[in-house]
């Protein structure tokens, strides 16, 4: 059963703390992505990354960390540096040359 | 202003209403479209793809695309109340590199009552 898995479905934040969202696929796809979506602002790019051990920033990289040390798994980390972080946290993938991305369920990133 | 632009409504139409959802954008080197359907509290699912200007269809669906315009379209006909979702445009100038960067609209809200 092909896909991409996000978790935690539900996650809390502390001040101060830094957190990791995770992001596995089983697509074989090269390319994997980041986004944080916000109420009425659409999905804004956070990092992407083209092939293992190599990521690029996209438009709201400040505050985030990533790595991409297999071709099935992209993490993202949440660092204290982000002071807004309350937002849903969707990740994709796509094929090589290929535009349409694919994406999965998401995770919830509260601040208590 | 934004390169892509989307109203958000909300929309909300009758069951079996032809439904019609639009973007602009300022970009002209866009040349991949695609529309994403998201329910609420899930990930978006690519719903329709097209390149360049024209029409592509899909069952209840059709997209358009109007390059001259630097509009895009898509068209929900017999519309269900299981089509109740948030809809967002995604373009992109890529033309076949190996990453595609997606520009998203802001996203439109339609429910479908029965």
């Amino acid at each position: 059963d092909g896909g991409i898995t996000q978790s935690p479905k539900y996650l809390f934040r502390k001040e101060g703390q830094n957190v990791t969202l995770s992001c596995e696929q089983n697509l074989n796809h090269d390319a994997m992505y980041w986004y944080r979506q916000d109420p009425g602002q659409g999905l804004r790019l956070i990092y992407y990354s083209q092939i293992v051990n190599d990521f690029q920033k996209g438009d709201i990289a400040e505050g985030y960390s990533v790595s991409r040390e297999k071709k099935e798994s992209f993490p993202l980390t949440v660092t204290s540096a982000q002071k807004n972080p309350t937002a849903f946290y969707l990740c994709a993938s796509s094929g090589r040359g290929v535009e349409t991305q694919y994406f999965g369920p998401g995770t919830r990133l509260l601040v208590l | 202003q934004k390169e892509v632009e989307q109203d958000p409504g909300p929309l909300s139409v009758p069951e079996g209403a032809i439904v019609s959802l639009n973007c602009t954008y300022s970009n002209s080197a866009f040349q991949y479209f695609m529309w994403y359907r998201q329910y609420s509290r899930k990930g978006p699912e690519l719903l329709m793809y097209t390149y360049s200007s024209g029409n592509k269809e899909d069952g209840r669906f059709t997209a358009q695309v109007d390059k001259s315009s630097k509009y895009i379209s898509l068209f929900i006909r017999d519309s269900q109340p299981s089509d109740s979702a948030t809809y967002l445009c995604a373009m992109s100038d890529a033309g076949g590199t190996s990453y595609g960067k997606l520009t998203f609209g802001q996203g439109t809200i339609l429910t479908v009552h029965p």
